[in-house]
């Protein structure tokens, strides 16, 4: 199985910081990584597919960059609605979620 | 709209057996890849298991901590996906989601989730 690894698990930053979240694969899964928010009592919203497609209706201060084993998903100016936890997710063989990074507002 | 229609949860002893069900409107389900997630009390996500369209084989796959406990299945004349668990553990407790398969050329993210089903393995 890939194994996918995000790391920081937990990030504080101010609003309108630039917020940095990496996902890393234990082997090449070429572009097929999404990314997820996820707000406490909710199902996950989609945010990017493809390693860097916005899914429609997703704010542009998101973006998501990187192949192979190395990805990430930055918040350009962080606002208070993006305080949630935040999911990378490998379909490159079969399916498998990144463990979580928590952004909280300071 | 897409909607996901969840039922089968519940309270069940170690060992037993639970079948979730998954009604889905709102897509094509007849050509839809499907997929469940879980997610335990305060933890990540997990995925649990998924199955192509029978128009692309029908063929369903399971990571390691669930295969040959699990199994997914679908009847496209219901639009309804199934989760039949056995040999349930305490650590299958879990808040379970049915979630379609975006893509077209290469399958495999989640646009959309229902609410989920919550599912508890205690005695």
């Amino acid at each position: 199985d890939i194994q996918m690894t995000q790391s920081p698990s937990t990030v504080s930053a101010s609003v309108g910081d630039r917020v940095t979240i990496t996902c890393r694969a234990s082997q090449s899964i070429s572009s097929w990584l999404a990314w997820y928010q996820q707000k406490p009592g909710k199902g996950p919203k989609l945010l990017i597919q493809r390693a860097s497609s916005l899914q429609s209706g997703v704010p542009s201060r998101f973006s998501g960059s990187g192949s192979g084993t190395e990805f990430t998903l930055t918040i350009s100016s962080l606002q208070p609605d993006d305080s949630a936890t935040y999911y990378c997710q490998q379909y490159n063989s079969y399916r498998g979620f990144g463990g979580g990074t928590k952004v909280e507002i300071k | 709209e897409v909607q996901l229609v969840q039922s089968g949860g519940g309270l069940v002893n170690p060992g037993g057996s639970l079948r979730l069900s998954c009604v889905v409107s709102g897509l094509s389900f007849r050509t839809t890849w499907m997929s469940w997630v879980r997610q335990a009390p305060g933890k990540g996500l997990e995925w649990v298991g998924r199955i192509k369209s029978n128009t692309d084989g029908g063929t369903a796959d399971y990571p390691t901590p669930v295969k040959g406990r699990f199994i997914v299945s679908r009847d496209d004349s219901k639009n309804t996906l199934y989760l039949q668990m056995d040999s349930l553990k305490t650590e299958d407790t879990a808040v379970y989601y049915c979630t379609p398969e975006g893509g077209v050329d290469w399958h495999g993210y989640f646009d959309n989730w229902g609410p989920g089903i919550l599912v508890t393995v205690s005695s």
